[in-house]
């Protein structure tokens, strides 16, 4: 079983701030690696697979990167909605990154 | 408009059975995959189970594996978790999921709202 995990757990910004969210997976899972976002009370929402394709809908400031085992997610601005917890996923998911208003 | 509706969930003894259904509707169902992931009371999200178009290939996560039964119903628009030997880990929020494709790649594209199954004496 591939083992993912994020760092940092937690990640303090303001908006407007560049947030970059790191996964790591204990072997090469190529480029299968997708992002989700959820907000308290909400179902997780799709924002990247094949770790750099944006899903319908999303924005433009969120884009990923990255194969092999190290994977990033960057949001170029931070909006006050996305304010979130963020997990990397490949099947399983990892334990996810907190982005929470400095 | 997709819509994925969780329904099954409840109270239940430890060692119990419970069977969750999702229907689903907005899309064409038997050209995707499915998949029911659950979290924890504030935990993380795990994927438990998935289940390709034609019901030809499903898959588990180890904690369920043995335990947990995934099918569909193509006819009726619908998903099924049937879960047996059910234990105190197992209380959780039980989404049901879209993958992106008809085998599981467990993109999930679509989420329901999710079922609330706790296991407890």
């Amino acid at each position: 079983e591939i083992v993912l995990t994020q760092s940092p757990a937690t990640l303090s910004l303001s908006p407007g701030e560049r947030a970059t969210l790191s996964c790591r997976a204990s072997q090469s899972v190529s480029s299968y690696l997708a992002w989700y976002q959820q907000k308290p009370g909400q179902a997780p929402r799709l924002l990247i697979y094949d770790a750099s394709n944006r899903a319908t809908g999303i924005p433009a400031r969120f884009s990923g990167s990255g194969s092999g085992t190290d994977f990033t997610l960057t949001i170029s601005s931070l909006e006050p909605e996305d304010f979130a917890v963020y997990y990397c996923q490949q099947r399983f998911f990892g334990p996810g990154t907190k982005v929470d208003i400095k | 408009e997709v819509q994925l509706v969780e329904s099954g969930g409840g109270l239940v003894q430890p060692g119990r059975s419970l069977r969750l259904s999702c229907a689903a509707s907005g899309f064409t169902f038997d050209d995707y995959a499915m998949h029911w992931v659950r979290q924890a009371p504030g935990k993380g999200l795990e994927w438990v189970s998935g289940i390709s178009w034609n019901s030809g290939s499903t898959g588990y996560a180890d904690s369920v594996k043995g335990r947990f039964t995934i099918s569909r119903d193509n006819a009726k628009n619908s998903l099924y978790l049937q879960m047996n030997s059910l234990r105190a880990e197992d209380t959780a929020l039980y989404y049901c999921a879209k993958d992106l494709y008809s085998v599981p790649a467990a993109i999930l594209v679509y989420w329901g709202q999710g079922t609330l199954v706790t296991v407890s004496s």
